[in-house]
């Protein structure tokens, strides 16, 4: 699976968006992009993924550029509990095939 | 949604002992579950796939007669954790994806965190 390039934190404040971009220069055309986030001594979330379409969900918003190179996470009003390591994965949708899961980016939303 | 439960939540026992931590698909069925552990300040490490009916597939490194893996059904898997030692003190979180669903996200559990002592 191609790898991920993710900052290693973002400051946001409370009720503004949060836009957490990710790189995957070298993803191929089979692969998705997840995005999966861990609040402290829980099991990483589910947020959200895509192929190639931007996709919004209840939680976030998903864009991926055109040639799949980078993509963005949006949470659009960010809240104190957003606050958490979030983690950008590619992966094949294969059976069998685990994500690997890089260091991620750690958000601290403020008031 | 998908729900994954992972039992128990926190262990303390003494060196030497055996312990074991069950994950549960509560709502699907899971034809492969996985398994990671997380060291504090660290990202989540695959440690094995496992697979219904058969045998778990280990990640190098891993040793598989130290960390016994159980998937007897399809939604229960099991990691039983031989003669701990303090080195085997951490966050262990189990996964699953529905089966021959492979559009689909995987769903973790809240994990396990093992002391010992």
């Amino acid at each position: 699976d191609a790898k991920t390039t993710q900052p290693p934190s973002m400051d946001c404040a409370e009720g503004r968006a949060a836009n957490l971009p990710c790189n995957h220069s070298t993803i191929s055309g089979n692969e998705y992009v997840y995005w999966y986030r861990q609040i402290h001594s829980q099991g990483p979330q589910y947020i959200i993924h895509g192929l190639k379409n931007n996709e919004t969900n209840e939680m976030a918003s998903l864009i991926i550029t055109e040639d799949r190179k980078s993509s963005t996470l949006i949470l659009p009003h960010a809240t104190l509990r957003d606050t958490a390591v979030y983690y950008c994965i590619v992966r094949r949708n294969q059976a069998g095939t685990a994500l690997i899961f890089g260091k991620g980016t750690t958000l601290s939303v403020s008031s | 949604g998908a729900v994954v439960s992972q039992h128990p939540s926190r262990v303390i026992c003494k060196s030497g002992t055996s312990v074991k931590i069950e994950c549960r698909s509560l709502d699907f069925q899971a034809t492969t579950m996985f398994w990671y552990r997380q060291f504090p300040k660290k990202s989540l490490m695959l440690m094995a796939t496992s697979n219904e009916g058969s045998k778990a597939t280990y990640e190098q490194g891993v040793e598989k007669d130290k960390f016994l893996i159980n998937h007897a059904s399809l939604t229960l898997s099991t990691l039983t954790v031989t003669s701990a030692h303090p080195e085997d003190s951490s966050f262990y979180i189990c996964s699953a994806r529905a089966g021959g669903q492979y559009n689909q996200p995987q769903h973790f559990g809240d994990g396990t965190r093992l002391s010992i002592l």
